[in-house]
């Protein structure tokens, strides 16, 4: 059962424009949403990520918008680069001592130069 | 560089064989966590270990096993390999069971 549903599965956006990749949960034991951002041939690498009590969070060109209440949280790229061209992946973390990770099925962003 | 490593990078082997996979965490950290990545599940976890004690277990085969030793590095177990088991095992690690997990560049296992 997949419990976090990612969206778009890919995306291609221009230079400087914004990308914005979706996702929803289900789970109200999460209490942890990073995202990662993959490239071929690497592991995830953490990016960015926001607890529930907070709606919003930045760091640089990238910013998490989160809705409790909607269990929706959103990542989005300001001014999208080529080197930005990667996989993304949403992830939930739930409270408690058992920290498994339930990820995303991914997003492909490609920025166009 | 995360601080994660893992060996080997590559491994190829046939059906019905055994691997292990090993990976060392991040210095300080405690807990160790084995992920699957594959093109039709994409990330899947597959178990926690903490300070030698497993934490958490997901969707892992019975085939599969794994532990950590007392110097906390990490060793993943495959055997009675199947065509299917094809695909990038992750390993990451956390300080104590802290939200942040970083993960290692991974290994690379093809079943032929």
């Amino acid at each position: 059962q997949q419990q976090v549903k990612q969206s778009p599965q890919s995306l291609i956006v221009q230079k400087g424009g914004i990308s914005i990749i979706n996702c929803a949960y289900e789970n109200t034991a999460f209490d942890y949403f990073p995202w990662y951002q993959q490239f071929p041939g690497k592991g995830p690498a953490l990016l960015i990520a926001i607890r529930p009590d907070v709606s919003e969070k930045k760091e640089g060109r990238f910013t998490i918008s989160f809705n409790k209440s909607a269990k929706q949280f959103s990542l989005h790229i300001m001014d999208s680069q080529p080197g930005d061209s990667a996989t993304y992946f949403c992830a939930a973390l739930p409270r408690g001592s058992a920290r498994q990770l339930t990820f995303g099925s991914g997003t492909q962003l490609t920025v166009l130069p | 560089d995360s601080g994660v490593t893992q060996t080997p990078k590559h491994l190829i082997t046939a059906t019905g064989q055994r691997v292990t996979l090993r990976c060392s965490p991040r210095s300080g950290d405690l807990s160790v966590y084995w992920y699957q990545q594959s093109l039709d599940q994409g990330l899947q976890f597959l178990i926690q270990y903490y300070n030698g004690e497993e934490r958490a277990k997901g969707n892992i085969l019975e085939r599969f096993s794994a532990q950590q030793f007392p110097d906390l590095h990490s060793e993943l177990n495959l055997s009675s390999l199947e065509l299917g088991d094809s695909a990038l095992y992750f390993c990451a690690s956390s300080y104590r069971g802290g939200n942040e997990q970083f993960f290692g560049p991974g290994t690379r296992l093809t079943v032929l």
